[in-house]
């Protein structure tokens, strides 16, 4: 079985503060690390996904990088909004023809204004 | 183009009860999968398919079984509804072509409690 583990489980910020989380996932016969971002009430969307070591990828004020060697993930958000407040997922998955993914248990970021 | 639709949203069963979730996808993808996501547990694979006419479990199949009769329709059928199957479940669909590798689209839910 593999363990997606992820860390901390809930984060309370203030806006305007930058944040980070961490992913970690079995380093042997790696394919694809994928972050999540789950708002309340609605259904999980894709922000990245990130295949190669070193990876590091940015979309707004959000970026993530890829450690494939020792197994882990960060997920960065400068400078937080409201609007950030979310719960987010980190997924792994190794070579297959299925394309299953294994979840993490998410960090749930509330920002306060 | 919806994305990935689910009925019904919501639904309140009862213990023995059956029922049949339907998940439907106009963007051609091969692959879908049905999740479960309960409190503190995360999002878990129930059964997946690869292919139409194509099923497989996931890592908590039981109490549930799947169609997948047509590509763009999986369906998820509790036969004998359990207290213990009081969650929220939700489709993806993923195709594994060029662009993003595996990346999952999901449906918008579908709370389900059972008395």
């Amino acid at each position: 079985i593999l363990n997606v583990e992820q860390s901390p489980q809930s984060l309370h910020v203030q806006e305007g503060d930058s944040t980070n989380f961490t992913c970690s996932f079995p380093s042997s016969n790696f394919y694809a690390l994928h972050w999540y971002r789950w708002e309340t009430a609605k259904s999980p969307e894709a922000l990245f996904v990130m295949t190669l070591n070193g990876d590091e990828k940015k979309k707004g004020r959000i970026s993530a990088t890829l450690n494939t060697k020792e197994g882990y993930s960060y997920l960065y958000i400068k400078g937080s909004q409201p609007e950030d407040s979310a719960t987010y997922l980190c997924a792994f998955n190794r070579p297959s023809n299925t394309g299953k993914l294994i979840f993490g248990q998410g960090t749930t970021l509330q920002v306060k204004p | 183009n919806a994305g990935v639709t689910q009925t019904p949203k919501f639904r309140v069963l009862k213990t023995g009860q059956s029922m049949t979730l339907l998940c439907a996808q106009d963007m051609n993808h091969e692959y879908m999968y049905w999740y479960r996501q309960d409190p503190g547990m995360g999002l878990r694979l129930i059964h997946y398919s690869v292919g139409e006419g194509t099923t497989a479990k996931g890592e908590v199949p039981d109490g549930y079984n799947v169609s997948r009769l047509k590509k763009q329709n999986f369906l998820l059928g509790l036969e004998s509804a359990a207290p213990s199957q009081t969650s929220v479940y939700f489709c993806a669909s993923s195709y594994p072509g060029t662009g993003l590798p595996y990346e999952q689209y999901f449906g918008p839910g579908t709370r389900l409690t059972v008395t």
